[in-house]
């Protein structure tokens, strides 16, 4: 079967750096994607990593070893608007996303 | 970067009436769509794939005749939830995908529209 497994949730401090793990297992791969999304809100795009390495995008970086079926989101200098959940998502064979069930990360002042 | 525009966003309903939910990409043509439910603290679970002129596909468990579902144009897809019920309360999320198979995949979100079913 297909799965994504990633912490339920994690707590960081408010200037801190924080990692989200992702671990898969699917049916071929055809890229990763990290997703943010509030309370309430519609998940919003934060990266793709579709070859192994590091990508960075300002405060954010996301990795991918596919050996390792292993991705993890960076998040640094954390503020408090980055209090939310954190979707990893596998494209699997046909195209088609698995979705983890998401991280909620808690940040303390 | 693209814009997909879910309407409306909030509606109330009583049991027995139906419920439609508007899917539109503002900026760019969407040969494929999906429709999402999310359960409080859940994460998405797909309910179905339209690609534009064709009949959806259904994830296993999701009632078709429930869940009616049209993609019309390459800019408007619609959810209907017919006969709502309470247990069909929920935070409906379309996404929208702008290229074919093959390309990076990027979903773009609408803004979710939560059901509630009195």
């Amino acid at each position: 079967g297909q799965n994504i497994d990633q912490p339920t949730e994690m707590t960081a401090t408010e200037g801190a750096i924080v990692q989200i793990n992702c671990t898969y297992q699917t049916s071929g791969f055809n890229g990763l994607f990290w997703y943010q999304q509030h309370a309430g809100e519609a998940p919003t795009f934060l990266s793709y990593n579709v070859l192994d390495g590091l990508e960075e995008k300002g405060r954010f970086s996301s990795f991918l070893s596919r050996s390792k079926g292993y991705s993890y989101l960076l998040l640094k200098e954390l503020q408090m608007k980055d209090s939310a959940s954190y979707l990893c998502a596998v494209m699997d064979s046909n195209y088609q996303l698995i979705w983890g069930a998401g991280t909620k990360l808690i940040i303390k002042p | 970067g693209a814009v997909v525009s879910q309407h409306p966003s909030r509606v109330i309903c009583k049991s027995g009436t139906s419920v439609k939910i508007e899917c539109r990409s503002l900026d760019f043509q969407a040969t494929t769509m999906f429709w999402y439910r999310q359960f409080p603290k859940k994460s998405l679970m797909l309910m179905a794939t339209s690609n534009e002129g064709s009949k959806a596909t259904y994830e296993q468990g999701v009632e078709k005749d429930k869940f009616l579902i049209n993609h019309a144009s390459l800019t408007l897809s619609t959810l209907t939830v017919t006969s709502a019920h309470p247990e069909d309360s929920s935070f409906y999320i379309c996404s929208a995908r702008a290229g074919l198979a093959g390309d990076t995949g990027e979903l773009f979100f609408g803004e979710g529209s939560r059901l509630t079913v009195l």
